[in-house]
Formats: C-alpha cells, structure tokens, sequence
C-alpha cells in the first residue's frame, strides 16, 4: 500500500540553525514527491516537487530536498532557519488515482 | 491569477445539521480535489473531479457527503447530518493536468457541536 512516514512530530531548532525533515515514502512505481507547508491560519503551500530527473529540488524559501530511491526518502533541508519558517511542513506522495497521500505533518518551532 | 477559493473558512454546526462547503479553483484547471484533515491525523483524500465527472470518490467516509461541481467550475461538498467525527479541516485543491502541481485553498475549518 502506499504511504509516507513523517517519523518527527515535533521539531525545536535555533534560529539560524540548519534543519532536516525527514520523509520516507512507500509506493511501488516511480514516485512523484512533494512538500507542503502550512504556516498557522494559511492553506497548504507547494515547498518544491519531484517528478524525475536531478534528485536534488530545489524548492521556495531557501528549502530543497534530495530523492533517494535506495532509501525510499525525499528529505527536506534548510542551511538557515528563519523565525518565519515556523509552520507544519508535510510530505506527500502523488498515488496513482492522481490523488495525494500525506504523512502526519512535522510541527517545526523555531527558538530565537 | 487567483488562487483557489474556499468558503466558509470557519463554521460550527450542530450535530445533526446540514453544511456545505464551496470551493472556487483556478480557472481552467479541470482536476479538482476535496481533502480532510481530522485532528491530530493526516490529511486523506476525499474525491477527485475531472471537470464535473468524480473520477474517484473512494475516499469519501460514508453517504453522508455529497460533492457536486456544477458545468465543471466550482465544487460544493455537503455534510448531511453532521456528525461529531465529521470535525476537521477540509481542503480543495485544483491542477491542470494530473500529478501535475496542485494548489491548494486555504480550507474550511468545520467544528460539529
């Protein structure tokens, strides 16, 4: 069955510190993969997305993620956090219906 | 370019009443998508338009929901009656082509009483 763990529920950093979210993702043929944020009160915003190609996306805001098809992880990164990054972030799975299929979300906090 | 448009953004119901939520999506993207995200769970998919045909439903939880998308434009969902479990935030999204990018509304925060 397909699915997407968000192992992290909750994750405190720094600002200014470097943060990874991490993703791993079940699906049997080649995966389109995508992060959300959803920073309070707003709807879910398109971080980047992988279809094919370099495994290294480069996303808004400064994020980008790396696919690793041996690992099953598309991971998302940040080198600097910004107060303003504080938000649930999701990862996602495009199912072969054309729907999505969401992890739990991370909560990130950032501490001043 | 607009994006995609939900309303209400809140609404609280008592159980046993009726709700409608409308979504608006970018116009021309004929893939229209409804979203749930119960408290403390994962956002699931509801069901899936290709202009005003449901190409997928099977994520709808049970007859009570209702979608419609008239002429293929804008897209209601009905809960009838509410339930206490029906709580959550309810997402639409829409993209122009499948797996392509989706983008999403700003949801309708519904709360069952």
């Amino acid at each position: 069955a397909q699915s997407v763990t968000q192992p992290d529920i909750h994750i405190t950093v720094s600002e200014g510190a470097s943060l990874e979210l991490r993703c791993n993702y079940s699906y049997g043929a080649t995966p389109y993969l995508f992060w959300y944020v959803q920073s309070p009160g707003q709807g879910l915003q398109l971080l980047l997305k992988y279809f094919s190609g370099d495994t290294l996306v480069q996303g808004i805001k400064g994020f980008e993620a790396e696919f690793k098809r041996s690992q099953s992880s598309f991971n998302l990164r940040k080198p600097s956090v910004h107060w303003g990054d504080a938000a649930e972030y999701f990862c996602a799975v495009g199912g072969s219906q054309g729907n999505l299929i969401f992890g739990k979300g991370t909560k990130l906090s950032v501490k001043p | 370019e607009a994006g995609v448009t939900q309303f209400p953004s809140h609404s609280v119901i008592e159980k046993g009443q009726t709700v409608t939520l409308r979504c608006d999506p970018i116009s021309g993207h004929d893939n229209l998508y409804w979203y749930r995200r119960v408290m403390g769970k994962e956002i699931k998919f509801l069901l899936h338009f290709v202009k005003e045909s449901k190409q997928d439903e099977s994520g709808m939880p049970n007859n009570r929901f209702l979608a419609e998308r008239t002429g293929g434009t804008y897209s209601t969902l009905k809960v009838q009656p509410a339930e206490l479990e029906d709580s959550g935030v309810y997402f639409c999204a829409s993209s122009e082509f499948e797996r392509a990018g989706y983008t999403f509304g700003s949801g309708t925060r519904l709360t069952v009483v």
